[in-house]
Order: C-alpha cells, then structure tokens, then sequence
C-alpha cells in the first residue's frame, strides 16, 4: 500500500499565532510531496509543491511567507501557518509522490481541518 | 497550462442505476494521465480510476468506466449499479507524465445516490 498520515487532523488555534501541519508518507518515500488547500464546497487548490533537501515551489498568489513548508527528509514534509488570521480556516490536504518508481501517483493524507479564532 | 472542467455541479442517480459525469480537459502535452477521484464525506481523497492518454482502451475498475475521447478531449467516468456509499464528491483531473507532476483538479460534481 501507499498510506499518507497528517497531523492534527483538526486544529483550532487564536488569532496571530502559528500552527505546523505534519504529512508523513509511512511505508514509501516521497520525493515531491504536495500542499492543498480546500474551502468548502470548492475544489482543490494547490499551494505548493516539495521536493526533498530544496526549497518548495509556490503557486501564484500564494504567500510564501506565511505558509512555510519544509520537507526535510522523504517520509516528513510540513506546513507552519505564521501568525494565523480568521481567513486561513480552511482544510489543507498533503499529497505525497515517490517519483517514477510508482508512476508518479500521488496518494492523499486524510487532510486537516484549521479553525482559527 | 491545463485545464479541466466539469460543467455538473450536482447530479443525482437512483440506487442500482447508471449515471455518467463529464469532465472535459485542455492541455498542449502529448503524454499525460487523467483522473478520477471520490471525495466522501470524511474528506479523504480516494483514486476511482485512471487513464494514460496514449491507451486507447478505456479504463476500467469493477462497476467505474471511462468514456475517454481524446481528440474531443472528453473524460466521463460511468458509475454502474449505484450504491448508496457512492454518494460523494467527484473530481476529474489531469497530470502531465513526469516534469511537475501538479495534479490539475475540475471543479467537482456532487453526487446524490437516492434509495
């Protein structure tokens, strides 16, 4: 199989503080792991992507400096939210790829559900 | 750039009936991948089925089947005998094989399973 755990599966933290989001690939490595995030009724939207040891690549309109991602190994890439306001409540998603060897599919984490007060 | 669409917001199948979602898809690439994905209410994205643009045979996974026309650049996913856990968010999407691997995701269809 190909599991994708995220941790917490739901958070709720005040106003101007900082949360971290934990995707972990447990029985392969990833080599690209992927930042979603998803609004109610709405469809995905890539954040960022990551790749191991280097710097991950943000998409358009994304705010690399509130949204930190590392991924410092190949099972462990994480999502700090810096200084959270009301309007990043959302559900964020992680994706992890292992690159050729499985095709490049990307299997899902569970996601986690921000509320920010 | 790819894009993909899915002009069913919701659609609606009676409990043991077939119902069809669209999706149609641009891109400029030769070689890429198109998906379905199920997303219940728990949230958790689940792989439905998958189709490599260079296959011409549709893909098929027990009561899942695709209906992909790729010079209309047309992508349905048929859902035979519904079953009530059938019930959920769809999303049709499309990677290109290699490079970026970004998954490009349609808006979703929701669907309704009625006893």
């Amino acid at each position: 199989g190909a599991v994708v755990s995220q941790h917490p599966s739901w958070v709720i933290c005040k106003s101007g503080t900082s949360v971290k989001i934990e995707c972990r690939s447990l029985d392969f490595q990833a080599t690209t792991m992927f930042w979603y995030r998803q609004f109610p009724k709405q469809s995905l939207m890539l954040m960022a992507t990551s790749n191991e040891g280097s710097k991950a690549t943000y998409e358009q309109g994304v705010e690399k400096d509130k949204f930190l991602i590392n991924h410092a190994s190949l099972t462990l890439s994480t999502l700090t939210v810096t200084s959270a306001h009301p309007e990043d409540s959302s559900f964020y998603i992680c994706s992890a790829s292992a690159g050729a060897p499985r095709d490049y599919e990307q299997y899902f984490g569970p996601g986690t559900r921000l509320t920010v007060t | 750039a790819q894009t993909v669409t899915q002009s069913q917001p919701e659609m609606s199948v009676q409990e043991a009936e077939t119902v069809t979602l669209s999706c149609t898809y641009d891109t400029s690439e030769s070689d890429y991948y198109l998906f379905w994905y199920k997303q219940p209410p728990s949230r958790q994205m689940i792989l439905v089925i998958r189709q490599e643009a260079y296959k011409q045979q549709n893909a098929t996974e027990n009561r899942f089947s695709v209906n992909f026309q790729k010079a209309a650049k047309s992508f349905s996913l048929k859902i035979s005998d519904s079953q009530l856990g059938d019930a959920a968010m769809y999303f049709c999407a499309c990677r290109t094989q290699g490079g970026s691997e970004k998954l490009v995701f349609g808006k979703g269809t929701k669907l309704t399973v009625n006893p």
